[in-house]
């Protein structure tokens, strides 16, 4: 079956760590996003990208960083520039250039500090 | 800007009953609308959308129509049950972008 798969579903970071999380999509979509979640609050966006080996920032960019080597592919890494980590991760992704067209999401990574 | 404003909750409502959740919208150009639902430890999952004026986007039972006048795109079903206990999200892209924007979520709870 076509989805999204992200990994792992819940992590562990220490003081000064940066951890990555994973994001495998088998839609042959050209478009990912990564959201977060605080309890209580929509999704903020945190970076898209539309293309391999393209990627723009979104609403809340600070202390994350990605990369987009391949279409399947794109991982999030939360650096230790992230005062405030712990949240909900969920990555997407849609057809490319198509807006009314729905985002297809992951079960999400939860993430906590230890 | 473009944002989306929803009913806050949480809402709690008995079986069968008749379920309205409000969203309003602001937008800068011409905006498809959507409302996702996320049950405990998931992600998002489509529930219905829009994309012109007037539109009417139904599944499952629940139904919202694209009400350019009023910028509004309110969900409702006629009798809900247990099942459809969840965090139900409103949002909307912008023609030619495709960021989705959110609404803040409205936690429903639906009692035997």
């Amino acid at each position: 079956d076509g989805g999204i798969t992200q990994s792992p579903k819940y992590l562990f970071r220490k003081e000064g760590q940066n951890v990555t999380l994973s994001c495998e999509q088998n839609l042959n979509h050209d478009a990912m996003y990564w959201y977060r979640q605080d309890p209580g609050q929509g999704l903020r966006l945190i970076y898209y990208s539309q293309i391999v080996n393209d990627f723009q920032k979104g609403d809340i960019a600070e202390g994350y960083s990605v990369s987009r080597e391949k279409k399947e592919s794109f991982p999030l890494t939360v650096t230790s520039a992230q005062k405030n980590p712990t949240a909900f991760y969920l990555c997407a992704s849609s057809t490319q250039g198509a807006s009314n067209q729905p985002q297809h999401f992951g079960d999400g990574t939860r993430l906590s500090i230890l | 800007g473009n944002s989306v404003t929803q009913m806050e909750g949480p809402v709690t409502l008995s079986e069968e009953a008749f379920l309205t959740i409000n969203c309003t919208y602001t937008a800068t150009g011409y905006p498809s609308l959507f409302w996702y639902v996320q049950y405990p430890g998931e992600g998002l999952q489509l529930l219905l959308k829009a994309t012109k004026a007037d539109d009417k986007g139904s599944n499952k039972g629940f139904e919202a129509t694209y009400r350019k006048e009023t910028t509004s795109f309110h969900l409702e079903k006629g009798s809900v049950q247990v099942s459809d206990s969840a965090v139900y999200f409103c949002a909307l892209t912008i023609q030619g972008a495709q960021k989705l924007v959110f609404g803040q979520g409205t936690r429903l709870t639906i009692n035997p």
